[in-house]
């Protein structure tokens, strides 16, 4: 069974304290990997697409990094304005479902 | 922002009475997505739809259906509310298997 396992579920940061959130999954064919970040009351914000191991991708702060079995989310020198629930979701082995991970929730203090 | 709206935003219902969401895109996507996301558990699919009147079930489909008229209209019923349906639903659009998702704003379900 597709299983996305994120870790930690919940990660406190003080400003300027690099850290990385942890994205395991066990899909057999992997048809890509994508980050997400949600605010309260809002819907998940697109952030990257991961397909190959060894592939990465930079954004600002965060940058996305994926091997065979999980991905990590390395956040650099966060600010507050990083805090955030976040996201990764990955296709079923058919590609027709998105299976998400429960999130971790970042809380990034000044 | 990818063209997707959900109606309403906020509902409150009673137990027992029928509800139906509306989702609504102007992309074009092939693929949308009905999930509920509730603490503790994050986002959990509830039906998907591949095409028009092509749709199936996700992990937690038990109690609601879906319906797909027209490429831009994704409905999700509710046939008889109850308490443990009280969430937050999200509609998504991908255009393809090996794509990114693109999510609506949510609609905030409160069933008493």
């Amino acid at each position: 069974e597709d299983q996305v396992t994120q870790s930690p579920e919940a990660l406190r940061l003080q400003e300027g304290e690099s850290s990385s959130l942890n994205c395991s999954y066990t899909v057999s064919g992997l048809r890509g990997l994508f980050w997400y970040r949600q605010d309260p009351g809002k819907g998940p914000e697109f952030l990257f697409t991961l397909y190959s191991a060894g592939e990465e991708k930079e954004k600002e702060r965060l940058k996305a990094t994926l091997t065979k079995k999980e991905s990590f989310l390395h956040i650099t020198a966060p600010k507050p304005e990083d805090s955030a629930t976040y996201l990764c979701a990955v296709p079923s082995n058919s590609g027709y479902a998105l299976n998400f991970g429960k999130g971790t929730s970042l809380l990034v203090t000044p | 922002d990818a063209g997707i709206t959900q109606s309403p935003r906020h509902k409150v219902t009673e137990t027992g009475t029928p509800v139906t969401l509306r989702c609504h895109q102007t992309e074009n996507h092939r693929y949308m997505y009905w999930y509920r996301q509730d603490p503790g558990h994050g986002l959990r699919l509830i039906h998907y739809s591949y095409g028009v009147k092509d749709t199936d079930k996700g992990e937690v489909s038990d109690g609601y259906s879906v319906s797909r008229s027209k490429t831009e209209d994704f409905l999700l019923t509710l046939e008889s509310a109850t308490s443990s349906q009280t969430s937050v639903y999200f509609c998504a659009i991908r255009t393809g298997r090996d794509t990114e998702a693109f999510f609506g704003q949510g609609t905030r379900l409160t069933v008493v």
